[in-house]
């Protein structure tokens, strides 16, 4: 099955830094999706984003999906962005597969 | 946010107990979901929906069953719980457009503990 790769694991911040987010996949994918998971445990999908780039308020997402990869961008980060982010990415089938998320800590 | 409504929110049951979870949407979309979240390893797919009576395995569906006799409910059950079920699980949405589903919205989470 699809393999998915995310880097870094963990990342520390300061308020106010930039931040970039890299997830890495095997094969070809139809789907891809970032989420947020808060310190509540709530899963909040912040991009659905196959191919191309989007972006939303303070935050952005490129997939690259020829050469299999895609990145989620956190400009001036805030404390409220703190929590774990998923990349999860989609085949042939329907079955969404996870990475293992990288945690995000922002500072004061 | 999605209309989504997990039940219970917390559950303890003892090994070898039958557990049953349920996933209440009010978005009438066509696919459902349940993962479970394990430290270490993020979200695995135990089984999905893709309508009404139509199912498929995931990753690591053995130990675990599921139903869907009406579009808004999904239904997960433990046949016989084991200490290696407990696990925080997650029933999620999705809508299905242009052969492909879209965008998946999560639940609250349903934290089940087997003693």
């Amino acid at each position: 099955g699809i393999q998915v790769e995310q880097s870094p694991p963990d990342l520390i911040l300061q308020e106010g830094a930039n931040s970039t987010l890299r997830c890495n996949f095997s094969d070809s994918v139809n789907n891809l999706q970032w989420f947020h998971q808060n310190p509540w445990g709530q899963l909040i999908n912040l991009f659905y984003i196959p191919s191309g780039t989007k972006q939303n308020g303070r935050l952005s997402a490129t997939t690259v999906a020829t050469e299999r990869y895609s990145l989620l961008y956190i400009s001036s980060s805030q404390t409220t962005d703190s929590g774990v982010y998923f990349c999860a990415v989609g085949g042939a089938t329907n079955k969404l597969i996870f990475g293992t998320g990288t945690l995000l800590a922002v500072q004061p | 946010d999605a209309g989504i409504t997990q039940s219970p929110r917390h559950k303890v049951t003892e090994t070898g107990t039958p557990v049953t979870l349920r996933c209440h949407q009010t978005e009438n979309h066509r696919y459902m979901y349940w993962y479970r979240q394990d430290p270490g390893h993020g979200l695995r797919l135990i089984h999905y929906s893709y309508g009404v009576k139509d199912t498929d395995k995931g990753e690591v569906s053995d130990g675990y069953s599921v139903s869907r006799s009406k579009t808004e409910d999904f239904l997960l059950t433990l046949e016989s719980a084991t200490s290696s079920q407990t696990s925080v699980y997650f029933c999620a949405i999705s809508e299905y457009e242009d052969r492909a589903s879209r965008p998946l919205h999560f639940g609250n989470g349903t934290r089940l503990t087997v003693t």
